[in-house]
């Protein structure tokens, strides 16, 4: 049992440049989450879905797209990337809220340390 | 719209004392959750404790417990028995009730833990 995995770990791009951020978990979670942590802002959510092939805008989704095709897994792509999105992004999942009622702790994954030159 | 205020950037306390992380928030929602999550230099994030909106006890998880306040809308994070390994930064964060699960965080409070 793995939990939240992602991919990579590290990665530097040059602006203007393309990536998939790719995130994995075995827990058979329904909703999936992508934040981003910036220093003194805490995480704050781009993207989430809340299933297989559906997924909605967070508070910060300019510059990113998501795609959710199967419940295991959510990718996160920068199309061109730019310089403030410099960041470490997270991936979490969980449980639909139904389930547990609103104690459904999220579980993250490592993080992805991505700097834009 | 949910916020979450966490006023301390950093604090410090002596091992084996008791500390008081605060977290103030702002919601309309009647049904809410609220988390703390810790943040070790290492970078993962680690739940640490819950409390439910309409819980009338207040949360323990080990030496963690929550101070919670409804009335004036605050969720102190108290960590007894201070060890070296508790420094790390923490977040207070926030779960409406119709979110689908979707947490609003803190900016974070940085704990420094001194021999």
């Amino acid at each position: 049992n793995a939990g939240v995995t992602q991919t990579p770990k590290f990665r530097v791009l040059k602006t203007g440049q393309s990536m998939t951020l790719l995130c994995a978990q075995d827990m058979n979670h329904e909703y999936m989450y992508w934040y981003r942590q910036d220093p003194g802002m805490g995480l704050r959510l781009i993207h989430y879905s809340v299933g297989e092939g559906t997924t909605a805008k967070g508070e910060v989704p300019d510059g990113y797209n998501v795609s959710r095709l199967k419940k295991q897994n959510f990718l996160l792509g920068l199309e061109s990337a730019a310089p403030s999105q410099t960041s470490v992004y997270f991936c979490a999942s969980s449980y639909r809220a139904k389930v547990y009622g609103l104690y459904n702790e999220q579980f993250f994954g490592p993080g992805t340390r991505l700097t834009v030159l | 719209a949910q916020k979450i205020t966490q006023t301390q950037p950093g604090m410090f306390v002596q091992e084996k004392e008791a500390v008081t992380l605060d977290c103030t928030y702002d919601t309309s929602d009647q049904s809410y959750g609220l988390f703390w999550y810790k943040q070790p230099s290492s970078g993962e994030m680690i739940f640490l404790i819950y409390q439910g909106s309409y819980d009338e006890q207040n949360a323990t998880e080990g030496r963690y417990s929550l101070n919670f306040q409804k009335a004036r809308k605050s969720a102190n994070l108290v960590i007894s028995a201070s060890q070296l390994g508790d420094s790390a930064m923490y977040f207070c964060a926030m779960r409406g009730g119709t979110s689908y699960g979707k947490l609003t965080f803190g900016q974070g409070t940085i704990l420094t833990v001194h021999p």
